[in-house]
């Protein structure tokens, strides 16, 4: 069982929609998670991360995360081409070692 | 204030081969983490520096090493180069050291490594 689990996709949403994507992971002491936004040949660009349950709200993105179940997600409002790149979990262990999942893949139809 | 910086940005190397890839932090960040990216296997954790001394490691063989230094630029070596380590490397710097609960971690451009 992989650390972290992510749909790989694609995902494709039009534009001014809402984007759903979704991440579990195993770890049930995971003490931090993070949602990383990657352009094709371009390095992960970090966009939310959240600590405690929840939802935390930062512009269009809204990341939620209910440890019970371990799930953390990531909702896009108002989606813009803009946004159609990968999209990656990652979630940090109480040892403080990242585990990343394979990402999904969005498109935003204009 | 400059991002996170690695050089170089490509490199192309032959099997049996070593190659050395540097990583500048951001000014004031402590911590450099370093990750292999490949497009099967995702982006996967190498190792971790903080003051110089390695905190946490992947599961990677002993051909991959790094080290830090007083700085807190890092260093990555491969050994013995095999077509399977050809991948995209990147680091990410934090500010918070590796035992803070809250710890976001911020990416270099990578280096592409090509082993042919």
């Amino acid at each position: 069982q992989k650390e972290v689990e992510q749909n790989s996709g694609p995902l494709s949403v039009p534009e001014g929609a809402i984007a759903s994507l979704n991440c579990t992971y195993s770890d049930r002491g995971s003490q931090s998670f993070f949602w990383y936004r990657q352009y094709s040949g371009k390095s992960p660009e970090l966009i939310m991360f959240i600590y405690s349950n929840g939802d935390k709200e930062d512009g269009r993105f809204t990341a939620q995360l209910n440890k019970a179940s371990q799930y953390v997600s990531l909702l896009i409002r108002d989606s813009q081409p803009s946004d159609s790149a990968t999209y990656l979990c990652a979630v940090a262990n109480t040892g403080n070692q990242f585990y990343f999942g394979t990402g999904t893949s969005l498109t935003v139809i204009p | 204030k400059a991002g996170v910086t690695q050089t170089p940005r490509y490199l192309i190397k032959t099997r049996g081969q070593q190659v050395t890839l540097s990583c500048s932090p951001i000014s004031g960040h402590r911590s450099v983490s370093w990750y292999q990216q490949t497009p099967g296997q995702g982006l996967q954790f190498l190792f971790e520096y903080f003051s110089e001394t390695q905190r946490n490691k992947g599961n990677f063989p002993g051909r991959f090493s790094g080290r830090q230094f007083s700085n807190s630029r890092s260093e990555m070596n491969v050994s013995t180069l095999e077509l399977g380590d050809s991948a995209l490397y990147l680091c990410a710097s934090s500010f918070r050291p590796y035992w803070s609960e809250y710890n976001e971690q911020f990416f270099g451009p990578g280096t592409r490594l090509t082993v042919l």
